[in-house]
């Protein structure tokens, strides 16, 4: 089984400043036959489901905020925003699709 | 717009069994599955499995067979997940999310039930 392993578990950064998440899986899960890594991201406010932010490694979800980005390939992935704002304090999970949907254990982001 | 409204939170004894619902709206019930999905307190969404809404045939993900059970009212567009046998670990919030395009790209979520298990 692919597993999904994010880090760091938590960040503080401060207003304005960037924040970085990285999310590795255990296999490549970028398929060759289309060159396509399945990968999304998620944001998730207490007490709310998560939210889509990022699929196929780096397309932005319709209606996200520009700030938010997504690189990587095959095995190393990250997720930055470029200038925090208070409205992105939550958590961030990182998932694959390459195979049975797994999630990575997240990674909680607050303000400095 | 697309909605999915699940049933409100649930408090029951080990051993009884819960029906949590999900309800869509705003798309062709048909034209997605949808999936289900565990959140234990302070941990990552887990992958339960998928209910074919064309065909009603579910799939479970590995630790979520026998005592799961997907199933649907396609007349009201409607899922449901039903766990029998309840257990202290089965609590959680769980939901129901709609993937996008044929991939397990989650774009749509229910806001989640809450299943108590304590006695």
């Amino acid at each position: 089984d692919i597993v999904m392993t994010q880090s760091p578990d938590s960040l503080a950064v401060s207003l304005g400043e960037r924040a970085t998440i990285n999310c590795k899986s255990s296999q490549s899960i970028l398929y060759t036959s289309n060159n396509k890594n399945y990968l999304a991201w998620y944001q998730q406010k207490p007490g709310q489901p998560p939210r889509l932010l990022i699929y196929w490694a780096s397309t932005r979800e319709s209606g996200v905020p520009d700030r938010f980005s997504g690189s990587g390939s095959g095995t190393d992935f990250t997720l930055t925003i470029s200038s925090l704002q208070p409205e992105d304090v939550a958590v961030y999970y990182c998932q694959q699709y390459y195979d049975s949907p797994l999630f990575g254990g997240g990674t909680k982001v607050e303000i400095k | 717009q697309v909605q999915l409204v699940q049933s409100g939170s649930e408090l029951k004894k080990p051993g009884a069994s819960v029906k949590v619902s999900c309800k869509a709206s705003g798309y062709t019930f048909n034209n997605y599955d949808l999936n289900w999905m565990r959140q234990a307190p302070g941990q990552g969404p887990e992958w339960m499995g998928w209910i074919n809404t064309s065909t009603g045939k579910p799939t479970y993900a590995r630790g979520f067979r026998g005592r799961f059970v997907f199933s649907l009212d396609a007349s009201l567009n409607t899922a449901y997940l039903q766990i029998s046998n309840l257990k202290a670990e089965d609590t959680a919030v769980y939901y129901c999310a709609r993937p996008s395009g044929g991939w397990s790209i989650f774009d749509s979520w229910g806001q989640g039930t809450l299943v108590t298990v304590s006695s």
